[in-house]
Formats: C-alpha cells, structure tokens, sequence
C-alpha cells in the first residue's frame, strides 16, 4: 500500500545531540513537508520541499535542518540549537500543485521527540 | 498569509447529537479548504475537501461541510454524533496558486455517553 513511513515513532534525546527522523513516501509525490505540532498550537511549518535538491524554510525552521536527495524522502534534523524541541512532528507529502489538481496533504502517522 | 480560526478548541456533544465544528478563514480569493482529523499519537486523515465545485461537500465517516463566501466559513457538521467521533479535528486552506497549507489550532471533540 501507498503511503508515508515515519521513524522512529518515539525518540529520546539528551540536551545538545541532533536528531534525525525519517521520512519516506511512496506515493510518488513531488512535495514533501515537516510540520511541528505542540498542544493548542495547531500545525506549524518547519520546512517543505517541492522538488529534489531543493526546500524552502516555513514558519519555525531555526533550529532545524533538511536535506531532499531523493524523491522519496525527506529526513529532518533536529539540531541542538532548538530550544524547545519536545513535540510531535509530522511529515506530509503532496502533489505539485497544478492547474484543476488541488493537491491534499497526505500524512504520516508522526514522531514524537521528547528531551531528557 | 492566510489564516484560519476554529472557535471553540474544546467542543462536547451527546452520543447522537448534532456535531457543528466552526472554521474561519481569511482571504479575499476563496481557496481550497480542508477539514482533517486527527485520533491520539497518530497522523492526520482527510476528511473531505472543497476544490470550487459544490459548496456543500459529503466526506468520510458522515461528516459533511459547507463554504460560505460570504461568512468566509468552511464549517464541519455531523447529523448524529458517534463515540467514534471523539478525536482533534483540523480545518485547513490553501491558496490555489501555491502548495502551503495553514492549519487553524484545531477543536478537540469529545462525544458524551
């Protein structure tokens, strides 16, 4: 079946060590994006990309890095320079966005950080 | 930017009742519009989605919504609760000549036995 893979589901971490969660989808899509969820917050845009090599910063990305080598996936780091970095996160994919195609956001099931 | 409200971030209703989950946006220029839900530790599910075709729009599980340019409102209703329902419930919308999403911060609905 179709669909996005995230990994690990939960993950501990010390104060001062990266982190990288994986991203991989299936689906063939071309945009893949990092979302941040924190209670009463709704979804926060970390970054998202819209094609291979290439990514644009969103709303909250001090503090975090990606890279997009492949189509399929999409790890995001999470550096020790984010202060707060305890949260859910939840990566997304879509299609390009095109002439008649509204492009829906497809989810993965999230990963869920928690700093020791 | 966009952006979206959802009024009321905690919303409980009777086993049975009627669901209405309000949602708000700004724009000028209707977008596309998205409700999700959300079930504990899990990702997002599309509910249903308004692309410009029909205002009043039939999605999953019974959930239906309805676009009012006017009131710029996309909200979510349900007939006849069911304790299934209980979950965090999510509208979103998207400029149709772009490919970012604004989420409102969501309505935790709980469906009372």
């Amino acid at each position: 079946d179709g669909g996005i893979t995230q990994s690990p589901k939960y993950l501990f971490r010390k104060e001062g060590q990266n982190v990288t969660l994986s991203c991989e989808q299936n689906l063939n899509h071309d945009a893949m994006y990092w979302y941040r969820q924190d209670p009463g917050q709704g979804l926060r845009l970390i970054y998202y990309s819209q094609i291979v090599n290439d990514f644009q910063k969103g709303d909250i990305a001090e503090g975090y890095s990606v890279s997009r080598e492949k189509k399929e996936s999409f790890p995001l780091t999470v550096t020790s320079a984010q202060k707060n970095p305890t949260a859910f996160y939840l990566c997304a994919s879509s299609i390009e966005r095109r002439q008649g195609y509204t492009g829906e956001l497809f989810f993965g099931e999230g990963s869920r950080l928690t700093v020791l | 930017a966009q952006s979206v409200t959802q009024l009321g971030s905690h919303v409980s209703v009777s086993e049975g009742a009627l669901v209405l989950l309000r949602c708000n946006y700004s724009s000028s220029v209707p977008p596309y519009l998205f409700w999700y839900v959300q079930y504990p530790n899990q990702g997002l599910q599309l509910l249903l989605k308004y692309t410009s075709a029909a205002t009043l729009v039939k999605g999953i599980n019974g959930f239906e919504a309805e676009f009012k340019k006017s009131e710029t409102s996309f909200h979510l209703t349900k007939p006849s609760a069911h304790m299934s329902d209980a979950a965090e419930y999510f509208c979103a919308v998207s400029e149709r000549s772009g490919n970012q999403f604004y989420f409102g911060t969501g309505t935790s609905l709980t469906v009372i036995p």
